[in-house]
């Protein structure tokens, strides 16, 4: 089965500076990536996703992220981020099983702390 | 996006009774609902995968027997930790997805944080 690997546990950040959140997968013939956010106490929110087509995808809430095959990343990335973006974020891949049916894997997530 | 509820949001029990969190699609079909467990500070993990009807398919190392999962309608699974004890105290988060599609997204709910005393 496929999986990704996040290497930063936690990314802090002044607000309004740029922030870049890692990940990587595994190799694979064909990858489906996603990137979620989680609030303290929340449920998980799809932030942007990757299927096929344009190697730049963005998100909601001013993320996007570049699929890059030669490096196997999918990183996440945002211009400018603000207090309310402190959150835990996941990258996630999914993998397609052979008896049908589908199910996610998920990194071991990032906490980005954007600070004053 | 579509709507995933889980009840309770928050529960705290005795330890060897049982609790039934419940998962709900709220304005779809879910032909397939995903329960997970977050432990504090670390990712989610698959418990369990149930399609409408049938039993679910649970993952290595996850006793069927103790976390057991019915999925008796297209907008309703409910997750019940039988016995439950203070190592099982976590958060239970659960998703839906519906249609064929495997590609579709799935939408999680807000979880279910269970304190075992």
């Amino acid at each position: 089965a496929q999986s990704v690997t996040q290497l930063d546990s936690q990314v802090p950040v002044f607000e309004e500076a740029p922030v870049e959140l890692r990940c990587n997968y595994s190799s694979s013939v064909s990858v489906y990536l996603f990137w979620y956010v989680q609030y303290p106490n929340q449920g998980l929110q799809l932030l942007l996703k990757y299927l096929s087509g344009s190697t730049l995808v963005k998100g909601i809430n001013g993320f996007e992220a570049e699929f890059n095959k030669s490096q196997t990343s999918f990183h996440l990335r945002k211009p400018s981020v603000h207090i309310s973006d402190t959150a835990e974020y996941f990258c996630a891949v999914l993998n397609i099983l052979t008896g049908g049916g589908n199910k996610l894997t998920f990194g071991t997530g990032t906490q980005l702390k954007v600070e004053l | 996006g579509a709507v995933v509820s889980q009840h309770p949001s928050w529960v705290i029990c005795k330890s060897g009774t049982s609790v039934k969190i419940e998962c709900r699609s709220l304005d779809f079909q879910a032909t397939t609902m995903f329960w997970y467990r977050q432990f504090p500070k670390q990712s989610l993990m698959l418990m369990a995968t149930s399609n409408e009807g049938s039993k679910a398919t649970y993952e290595q190392g996850v006793e069927k027997d103790k976390f057991l999962i019915n999925h008796a309608s297209l907008t309703l699974s409910t997750l019940t930790v039988t016995s439950a004890h203070p190592e099982d105290s976590s958060f239970y988060i659960c998703s839906a997805f519906g249609g064929i599609n495997p590609y579709n997204e799935q939408f999680f709910g807000p979880g279910t944080r269970l304190t075992v005393l």
